[in-house]
């Protein structure tokens, strides 16, 4: 148990679907992070929020549609996907944003665009 | 923010110790020098972090250089459980970026 649960841990979707990944942790930490793992990339830093606010946004196209409705559950509402975001993501918290602040990540969503 | 350089591959024998290097030279003088690792099919773990003084967890150690442009991660005992990859990351005015990272082996 990471106490940063991901659901759900696989997906495969079409190009014409909807879908949203869920986070949600549970050591009442203030801010939450989007990741995405590709195979051979370095993991890449996609949103931050802090008390429920983006922060940081870091030029992901408009088909990846962050939400975070409290400061334990956090959201990534997918559509129109293209196959190259076939991905590993992963979301983490901490307890600030702050640069001495550990992130706790989760398991990941295994995504599959067809 | 600052860039690190890390072996892509590193292989240890079981109940030795393990020394991970990390170079970041153009660190600056607040950032943060932080290790996680990311075991298969497992999202990326905090090992531990420091600022300028060695600091000791029950994980691992971490030496930092006098000129902080350099790290090692210290794994005191290597169990075949160590084997992932280790990432070397360091944190200033934006939240961490990760490089490819170091694929520890044990052998058992």
């Amino acid at each position: 148990e990471t106490g940063v649960t991901q659901t759900p841990r696989h997906l495969v979707m079409g190009m014409t679907n909807k879908k949203s990944l869920k986070c949600e942790q549970h050591l009442g930490h203030n801010a939450m992070y989007w990741y995405k793992q590709s195979a051979k990339k370095p993991l890449e830093l996609m949103f931050v929020y802090s008390l429920e606010e983006r922060v940081e946004n870091n030029s992901v196209p408009s088909r990846f549609s962050p939400e975070c409705p409290n400061s334990s559950h956090l959201f990534l509402h997918l559509h129109t996907l293209q196959p190259e975001d076939s991905a590993l993501y992963l979301c983490a918290s901490s307890q600030e944003t702050a640069v001495d602040s550990p992130l706790h990540f989760g398991n990941g969503t295994r995504l599959t665009v067809t | 923010d600052a860039k690190t350089t890390q072996p892509n591959s590193m292989e240890s024998n079981e109940e030795e110790p393990v020394h991970l290097p990390c170079n970041h030279s153009t660190i600056s003088g607040t950032d943060y020098i932080h290790w996680y690792r990311q075991l298969p099919s497992q999202g990326p773990e905090y090992v531990i972090h420091g600022l300028t003084s060695n600091v000791n967890n029950r994980m691992a150690s971490l030496a930092i250089a006098e000129d902080r442009k350099s790290s090692t991660l210290i794994l005191h005992r290597a169990t075949l459980r160590d084997a992932a990859v280790y990432y070397c990351s360091i944190s200033g005015n934006t939240p961490l970026v990760f490089g490819k990272g170091t694929r520890l082996s044990v052998i058992a």
